[in-house]
């Protein structure tokens, strides 16, 4: 069974510094790796996909990449911003029908 | 623009009486699939959905119903809802192979 572990829980952090979240994941043998937010209350948005074949996708001030062998991920996200404060959720989706997600990094961006 | 739509958002019911949340994609997805959200639990898969007739019990699927008659739609039935099924809900679709998975606002569930 694949278990996938965020660390840490949570992170406060000034506005401006990096923020660096990771994501691990037992079983290698994944189609891809998908980071989310979610806003409290909200739904999940899709931030990032990373296809098992590739190493890193970026998008604006976010960066993800994927280790498969030594199954880890991290998400980068530069010079952070009072609105980047939401959790974000690592979830690997190791076939066509399910995602196993981790539990979150809850990050709050002080101003 | 890509959308799952999900109803009721926000529902407080008694329990044993049955109830639907539906969901809708309009991307023309195959995969389709219910979530729910506990603290400290995290997300867990209930049923999921590979395409129209098709599908398949997830990791808590008791205590639920789910149906495929429409490729766009797939609701979600508590037959008999019991306080245990208070929870955050949540939709998803995509496409096959690996694509991007896309997931409802969410309904919130209160069963007393």
């Amino acid at each position: 069974k694949q278990e996938v572990t965020q660390i840490p829980a949570a992170l406060s952090v000034p506005e401006g510094e990096n923020l660096v979240l990771n994501c691990s994941f037992t079983d290698s043998a994944i189609y891809n790796l998908q980071w989310f937010r979610q806003d409290p209350g909200k739904g999940l948005t899709s931030l990032l996909l990373i296809q098992s074949s590739q190493r890193e996708q970026t998008s604006g001030r976010l960066n993800a990449s994927l280790d498969k062998s030594s199954g880890r991920s991290t998400l980068y996200i530069a010079a952070s911003q009072p609105g980047d404060s939401a959790t974000y959720l690592c979830a690997v989706r190791p076939n066509d029908y399910k995602l196993s997600f981790g539990a979150g990094t809850t990050v709050t961006v002080r101003a | 623009e890509a959308q799952v739509t999900q109803n009721p958002r926000y529902l407080i019911t008694v329990t044993g009486k049955k109830l639907t949340v539906t969901c809708s994609q309009n991307m023309n997805h195959e995969y389709m699939s219910w979530y729910r959200q506990d603290p400290g639990l995290g997300l867990r898969q209930i049923y999921y959905s590979m395409n129209v007739e098709v599908t398949d019990k997830g990791d808590v699927p008791e205590g639920y119903k789910v149906s495929r008659k429409e490729k766009r739609n797939f609701p979600l039935i508590l037959e008999s809802p019991s306080p245990n099924q208070t929870s955050l809900y949540f939709c998803a679709s995509s496409g096959l192979s690996g694509n991007t998975i896309y997931f409802g606002e969410g309904s919130w569930l209160t069963v007393v």
